[in-house]
């Protein structure tokens, strides 16, 4: 999972296998949630976001779960290829309030 | 679309000299921010801009900073004077809905100062 510090936790996966990202959010009033992919040289980039009213969505091989019981966030990327070789950020926003986001977790896939 | 523009890219100066970063945000988004970003400390907000207008400034490290948006299509955030820790990559993102949807970063600017 994240955690605001010094060290980037990563992650690494074979081509081809499934991906899961994890975060675990601050503030239980936050309502609206992004991962964001940043690959390296380049600004973070959207994937997905989750609104509070939802446990899970759906994009294109990508899927957030959102657990707000324990403040807890995922992503789970299907069939990981090398090109989602990146740092992955969970940012949330609270009514009102700027996003927050976590320090990053690397995936590296290996081919 | 073009996205977010940013410019320069890279920015090498000395301590003590003046800094100028610019960012052109996405056409009709009506929310600017600035985030600055480094190993120890990741993303943090600067300061962000509704309809042109500061919000929160909270963000900004001292009175050495300071940023402007006189209009809808260009921001600035300026740096005088510069010190080696401002070193660091310098991200514009813009959004509409005041800031309560999703945000498209810019590439950065990767300020040096020596």
């Amino acid at each position: 999972g994240e955690s605001v510090g010094l060290h980037l936790p990563t992650l690494s996966v074979q081509e081809g296998d499934n991906s899961i990202i994890n975060c675990a959010y601050s503030n239980s009033a936050s309502d609206y949630f992004i991962w964001y992919k940043q690959e390296s040289g380049k600004g973070p980039q959207f994937i997905i976001d989750i609104r509070s009213n939802m446990d899970k969505r759906q994009g294109q091989r990508v899927t957030v779960l959102l657990n707000k019981t324990v403040k807890h966030l995922s992503l789970q990327i299907a069939a990981t290829q090398p090109g989602d070789s990146a740092v992955y950020f969970c940012a949330e926003n609270k009514a009102g309030n700027q996003f927050y986001f976590g320090t990053g977790t690397s995936l590296t896939v290996i081919p | 679309d073009a996205g977010v523009i940013q410019s320069p890219r890279h920015e090498v100066t000395e301590m003590g000299q003046e800094v100028t970063l610019r960012c052109k945000p996405i056409s009709g988004h009506n929310s600017l921010f600035w985030y600055r970003q480094t190993m120890m400390r990741g993303l943090e907000l600067l300061i962000y801009f509704n309809n042109n207008v500061p919000i929160d400034d909270s963000g900004m490290p001292e009175d050495r900073f300071s940023a402007k948006m006189p209009n809808a299509s260009f921001s600035t955030l300026k740096i005088q004077p510069s010190e080696p820790r401002d070193s660091a990559v310098y991200f514009c993102a813009s959004s509409w809905g005041g800031g309560r949807e999703k945000l498209f970063f810019g590439s950065g600017t990767q300020l040096s100062v020596l």
